[in-house]
């Protein structure tokens, strides 16, 4: 399973871009980059997921470069209610494989 | 219907005591999983279960004993734990077969053992 390196926290405002980037040096040719939030005593909720160049859906986006050693998620215009910690998985997400959280980024938006 | 249901929300159980953590959903996923997470740390995954069989165990204490009676429930028996057990378990689920879908969490059980 790649590792994956995030920072640990951040600081925004609300209605700012962040970019949180997340470094996996060793992906392998199958593995695809998947984002989960978590607030405070819940279950991790799905992001967003992609293999390689840009991903957009609702919430986020996800860019990827070419050598996939390393991905950034974006989330456009943050408000209070996105304080939450972002974790990026690299590897299998399903199917009854192991899925992995790291150690994620902790990211507090304020007014 | 995308939820995973657990209960019971909240447990507080001696060291002494048997108890279960419940988790069931109705997606028709094969793939379930049992995670733990303390405080301000990742979840750890303990077990998984494909097509109701146990095909991950990751070196789990015997204290902790998973079972898997249908498709759509998973549970955790719980017997001797110790406060250190004292964490957020959560359970999830996911289609099983296709390496890279969502997995979806439950809200999960905060357990205290005193």
């Amino acid at each position: 399973l790649a590792k994956t390196t995030q920072p640990i926290s951040m600081d925004s405002y609300e209605g700012q871009e962040v970019n949180i980037t997340c470094s996996h040096n060793n992906i392998a040719t199958n593995d695809y980059i998947t984002w989960y939030q978590q607030f405070p005593s819940q279950g991790p909720r799905f992001i967003i997921q992609g293999y390689k160049t840009k991903v957009t859906n609702e919430v986020a986006s996800l860019f990827i470069p070419a050598d996939r050693k390393s991905s950034t998620l974006s989330l456009p215009r943050v408000s209070l209610s996105d304080t939450a910690v972002y974790y990026c998985l690299v590897g299998p997400t399903g199917g009854g494989n192991k899925l992995t959280f790291g150690t994620g980024t902790q990211l507090k938006v304020e007014l | 219907d995308t939820e995973v249901t657990q209960t019971p929300k909240h447990l507080v159980m001696g060291m002494t005591n048997k108890k279960s953590l419940k988790c069931e959903q109705h997606m028709g996923h094969r793939a379930m999983y049992w995670y733990k997470q303390k405080a301000k740390k990742p979840p750890e995954l303990m077990f998984v279960y494909s097509y109701e069989k146990l095909s991950i165990n990751e070196s789990v204490p015997s204290r902790f004993s998973p079972e898997c009676p249908n498709s759509s429930l998973l549970n955790l028996h719980l017997h001797a734990l110790q406060p250190e057990d004292s964490a957020l378990y959560l359970c999830a689920s996911s289609q099983e077969g296709i390496m890279n879908t969502e997995a979806f969490f439950g809200q999960g059980t905060r357990l205290t053992v005193v």
